[in-house]
């Protein structure tokens, strides 16, 4: 089975820390997608990476950043967190053309900050 | 520009009532169409999804989905819920050109014994 692990389940942060958030997957995916869940709102994208050190905004790319410098591993930053940053953030993966109609979820990590 | 709405937030159902979880969506190109679950605590699995073919779509757990063209919907349905289908589900949909999936807002589906 594919496997997603963010890092962290749960968070608590203070207004202006730098904040870093962790996704591993298992299965050698070219693509990871970072996204926000809020209720009434959905899953909207922020960034996600087709490779290696290649990454594309997604819809709500402002006040984040990502990093990715291995293949299994994405990271987002919150460079300086704020209080509308408070969210559920998931980590998903893809793998190659078969594979890519399938999205495979993390857990999530619940972000408050304070 | 696309995008996917469902249209209602909640929908509360009695144990083994059937269950219709609505879709619309709106895309300028051809798309393909799945449904997530996303069970309390934990992250999205995917349920089913319409990539070609046959317009009705079946998946895990009893679950089904018809694609309608025509009217734009990806509804999806079960004909008797358990109590363990309480969770959140999820519309969304990838156009044949990208990688990215353009999510609803989900329904929240409570099933009442």
């Amino acid at each position: 089975d594919v496997k997603v692990t963010q890092s962290s389940r749960y968070l608590v942060k203070r207004t202006g820390e730098k904040v870093f958030l962790e996704c591993v997957q298992d299965m050698d995916h070219e693509n990871m997608f970072w996204y926000r869940q809020d209720p009434g709102l959905g899953l909207r994208l922020i960034y996600f990476s087709y490779d290696v050190k290649m990454k594309e905004k997604g819809d709500i790319p402002e006040g984040y950043s990502v990093s990715r410098e291995k293949k299994e591993r994405f990271s987002l930053i919150l460079e300086s967190a704020s209080t509308n940053q408070t969210s559920m953030y998931l980590c998903a993966s893809t793998g190659g053309f078969e594979d890519k109609n399938i999205q495979y979820f993390g857990a999530g990590t619940r972000l408050s900050v304070l | 520009a696309q995008s996917v709405t469902q249209l209602d937030s909640q929908v509360p159902v009695f144990e083994e009532a059937p269950v219709e979880l609505r879709c619309n969506y709106s895309s300028s190109v051809s798309v393909y169409l799945f449904w997530y679950v996303q069970y309390p605590n934990q992250g999205l699995q995917l349920l089913l999804k319409y990539l070609s073919g046959s317009t009705l779509v079946k998946g895990i757990n009893g679950f089904e989905a018809e694609f309608n063209k025509s009217q734009t919907s990806f509804h999806l349905r079960k004909p008797s819920v358990h109590i363990s289908d309480t969770a959140e589900y999820f519309c969304a949909l990838r156009n044949n050109a990208g990688n990215m999936l353009t999510f609803g807002g989900g329904t929240r589906l409570m099933v009442k014994p």
